[in-house]
């Protein structure tokens, strides 16, 4: 059963460039949750899909774009890339279902690191 | 911003001791979690109470929940050189789902 996956492991890029990260979910979830870590900090919550909407958001610009696709997987857009953005960016899936009681337990991809320079 | 806060920031123990991390939030819960990660890589799931529950075990770790001071603790008994990692408590914030990580604690136990 493969867990939740992510590419690229590592990237660099240049400031006002636009980069994509790709996530694909745990077997049998549904429910893609995108989080921003900063070296030395927790990580914080960029935005969450379900059903190929987004469905929640942190405090993030617009540059910060996603996409869930029919068969769950998920994209990470940033525009206009910023020095700051330079973070690890963790892709985390759940199960939320219809009808059914959800899992609260989300499980999290090893990560992307992206560098801007 | 986040809500949760962890302390210590640091803690340095030998193999064999016992290691605490506390855990502070400001607002309340449907539930706590605590992760695992290890030298930037991804997160690792440990434990989850919920907020009616005040302790759990899961193998070496012990989680203790008290929503009247909006705190919880994470206990890990006899430690291992392979323990040594960053831990972060995260709550569930207004929505499914949305957790709220504090900044961690920075556990390294010494052979």
């Amino acid at each position: 059963d493969a867990g939740v996956t992510q590419s690229p492991t590592h990237l660099i890029k240049t400031r006002g460039q636009q980069v994509t990260l790709r996530c694909s979910p745990k077997s049998g979830h549904d429910t893609v949750s995108w989080y921003q870590q900063a070296l030395g900090q927790g990580p914080q919550f960029i935005f969450q899909y379900y059903e190929e909407e987004e469905r929640q958001r942190g405090n993030f610009p617009d540059r910060f774009s996603g996409h869930q696709f029919p068969n769950y997987s998920s994209e990470l857009n940033v525009n206009a890339l910023l020095l700051g953005d330079s973070a690890l960016y963790l892709c985390a899936s759940s199960w939320r279902g219809v009808g059914i009681q959800s899992t609260d337990t989300q499980y999290f991809g090893p990560g992307t690191r992206l560098t801007v320079l | 911003s986040q809500q949760g806060e962890e302390d210590p920031q640091a803690l340095s123990i030998q193999e064999g001791e016992n290691a605490t991390m506390n855990c502070s939030y400001k607002t309340s819960i449907n539930n706590l979690q605590w992760y695992r990660q290890n030298s930037g890589r991804g997160l690792v799931h440990l434990i989850l109470i919920r907020s009616n529950e005040r302790e759990k075990h899961s193998g070496r770790l012990r989680v203790t929940l008290d929503t009247s001071k909006k705190s919880s603790s994470l206990l890990i008994t006899a430690s291992r050189a392979a323990d040594t990692a960053s831990y972060f408590c995260a709550t569930d914030g207004r929505g499914y789902n949305k957790l709220i990580f504090g900044a961690g604690t920075r556990l390294a136990v010494h052979p």
